[in-house]
């Protein structure tokens, strides 16, 4: 079966420090993968998302990157974090086959800054 | 545009009653549909997905939903819930048009005692 792992689960940082949150997907091979940020009280705001490796595409413009180094592993960053990046990050993967393939979800990170 | 809209924002039922939280796609060509349960805290998990066919779909924990395309409507229901079913739902669908799965701002059901 397929499992998403996202780490860490938490994390504190103050503003102006760098981030790496990392994401991996076992037991499929060609994942489309996928980063969401949901702040307080709202809906899910697609940031990235992936169809290959090295293949990145961004949906709002920020502060924020992205990179899939590995077929298999989705990693955001940010050089200076800003207190408007707080929120609860979410790494998605899906099936490249077809179209209708639904998303599954990571257990997400909250990050808090300071 | 293509949208998924999910009307109420926050939807309180007593423990053992049913439930019903209600979604609407963009009228025209019909998405792939689907249903996530978000636990405070925990990521997305998947309660059932609709592509065509039978229009009453079954899925986890009990819920099942219910596709009308008269009414461009795909709602979520359980016959009696559980204090365990306390938790945000986002409806979402795929439009062949588009690739992307889009979402619904999501209900957040609270359970009465």
């Amino acid at each position: 079966s397929q499992t998403i792992h996202q780490w860490p689960a938490t994390l504190v940082q103050p503003v102006g420090s760098p981030l790496s949150l990392e994401c991996t997907v076992e037991g499929t091979s060609n994942p489309n993968l996928y980063w969401y940020r949901q702040a307080a009280g709202r809906g899910l705001q697609l940031l990235f998302y992936s169809v290959g490796i090295g293949q990145i595409s961004s949906e709002v413009p920020q502060n924020l990157s992205a990179s899939r180094p590995q077929d298999r592993q989705f990693i955001l960053s940010s050089k200076k974090l800003l207190l408007s990046d707080s929120g609860f990050y979410l790494c998605a993967w899906s099936r490249r086959v077809g179209s209708n393939q639904p998303q599954h979800f990571g257990d997400g990170t909250r990050l808090s800054i300071l | 545009a293509q949208s998924v809209t999910q009307p109420d924002i926050h939807i309180t039922v007593s423990e053992g009653a049913s439930l019903e939280l209600r979604c609407n796609y963009s009228y025209g060509a019909t998405p792939y549909l689907f249903w996530y349960v978000q636990s405070p805290g925990q990521g997305l998990q998947l309660l059932l997905k609709y592509f065509s066919g039978d229009t009453l779909v079954q899925g986890i924990k009990g819920f099942e939903a219910e596709f009308k395309r008269s009414q461009s409507s795909f709602n979520l229901r359980k016959p009696s819930v559980h204090w365990s079913d306390a938790a945000e739902y986002f409806c979402a669908g795929i439009y062949s048009s588009a690739s992307k799965i889009i979402f619904g701002s999501g209900t957040r059901l609270s359970i009465r005692p």
